[in-house]
């Protein structure tokens, strides 16, 4: 089983509509977890991140974590063609005492007027 | 601020040439990470320093990549003898690793290219 899963797309949802982006992984060990918005040709940019189980919520982004079922998740409120992007999940693994963000491969989203 | 800068930004090399890959990460942050990304891929791991330790360098694909950080700042990132299959984007990205903060800054990357 891969470190991380990650469905990919693309994802096209119309403007205005909620988007929603799932992630399991496979460390049990994992306490933090990263969602990263790529544009094409761009590096990955911070969106979100999370500790603990339950809802986050920062703006139009919600990230969702159930940490018994290793599954997180990102909702995307209100959705606009700017958001059209690759998100990236990483959960980091442990190495070493320190940990690793491990990156899937992403699932690409895209927002149509 | 500055972020994370890298250079080249791209780079075009002949199979079989070294190349050597420049990361400046963020003034001050301990940890410096370089992963490779092929087209359609997310990143992948290559190598992790705190400060000058290389304390993972698991992900590097052959002995022919060697990465050093030897002032625990600036870091390069060097191919010997590369092959097409190296051709990529290289990202770096560095952390302040602090209070458990694994949060990422990311350069730009440089995109290698070989003939």
């Amino acid at each position: 089983q891969k470190e991380v899963e990650q469905n990919s797309g693309p994802l096209s949802v119309p403007e205005g509509a909620i988007a929603s982006l799932n992630c399991t992984y496979s460390d049990r060990v994992s306490q933090s977890f990263f969602w990263y918005r790529q544009y094409s040709g761009k590096s990955p940019e911070l969106i979100m991140s999370i500790y603990s189980n339950g809802d986050k919520e920062d703006g139009r982004f919600t990230a969702q974590l159930n940490k018994a079922s290793q599954y997180v998740s990102l909702l995307i409120r209100d959705s606009q063609p700017s958001d059209s992007a690759t998100y990236l999940c990483a959960p980091p693994r442990g190495t070493g005492g320190s940990y690793i963000p491990t990156f899937g491969r992403g699932t690409s989203l895209i927002v149509h007027p | 601020g500055a972020g994370v800068s890298q250079s080249p930004r791209y780079k075009v090399a002949k199979r079989g040439q070294d190349v050597a890959l420049r990361c400046d990460p963020i003034s001050g942050h301990v940890s410096l990470f370089w992963y490779q990304q092929a087209l359609g891929q997310g990143p992948e791991f290559l190598t992790y320093f705190q400060n000058e330790a290389q304390l993972d360098k698991s992900g590097l694909p052959s002995d022919r990549f060697f990465a050093e950080r030897p002032e625990g700042s600036v870091s390069t990132l060097k191919i010997q003898r590369t092959q097409q299959e190296d051709s990529a984007v290289y990202l770096c990205a560095s952390s302040p690793m602090t209070s458990g903060s694994y949060e990422q800054c990311f350069g730009p990357g440089t995109r290698l290219t070989v003939t």
